[in-house]
């Protein structure tokens, strides 16, 4: 089962750029690295996904060495909204222990 | 983009009786559904695979005679918590995945069961 490692939790504050560090050595070749964000009460959403080297959207960017045994969710300036929960996920189905995200003023 | 959208979104009802939840592709079309199950402070537990025609595939310790999944159409999929008992409150949640995103599986907002 592939295993994703990720801090269980996170303090930042605002307008500060928080980076969460996800360890996955057992990597398959075909698996893509795949971000969640979840509220309280609310099903996760999609934040990004990638394979290798770095990916970038509106709201993050995903960082991804080239031996791909891990990767960085790396979002820029930081709300209080982003307070969170973030998963890791290899198999899109497999949820880990996610992190949790505090962000205070 | 996707959107998923589940019924209710909470729940309350007596040992005993059978609830259940509704899961909706609103502008897309889904063979296959996802159902999790989510206790208070940990992660996303997958419970059943719901495939459109056929009968869903269960995960190892999920009693499927317990949680009915019915995929009737492309469009929704049913859990029915049957006999619910207190130790089965817990928030629900589905997903599925439009054919043309190439950005991850969208999820519905969730439903919150509370047995009492």
């Amino acid at each position: 089962l592939a295993k994703t490692t990720q801090p269980i939790s996170m303090d930042s504050y605002e307008g500060q750029e928080v980076n969460i560090t996800c360890s996955h050595n057992n990597i398959a070749t075909n698996d893509y690295i795949t971000w969640y964000q979840q509220f309280p009460s609310q099903g996760p959403r999609f934040i990004i996904q990638g394979y290798k080297t770095k990916v970038t959207n509106e709201v993050a960017s995903l960082f991804i060495p080239a031996d791909r045994k891990s990767s960085t969710l790396s979002l820029p300036r930081v709300s209080l909204s982003d307070t969170a929960v973030y998963y890791c996920l290899l198999r899109e189905l497999v949820f880990g222990t996610g992190t949790r995200l505090l962000v205070s003023p | 983009g996707a959107v998923v959208s589940q019924h209710p979104s909470w729940v309350i009802c007596k040992s005993g009786t059978s609830v259940k939840i509704e899961c909706r592709s609103l502008d897309f079309q889904a063979t296959t559904m996802f159902w999790y199950r989510q206790f208070p402070k940990q992660s996303l537990m997958l419970m059943a695979t719901s495939n459109e025609g056929s009968k869903a595939t269960y995960e190892q310790g999920v009693e499927k005679d317990k949680f009915l999944i019915n995929h009737a159409s492309l469009t929704l999929s049913t859990l029915t918590v049957t006999s619910a008992h207190p130790e089965d409150s817990s928030f629900y949640i589905c997903s599925a995945r439009a054919d043309r995103a190439n950005y991850g599986y969208t999820f519905g907002s969730g439903t919150r069961l509370t047995v009492v």
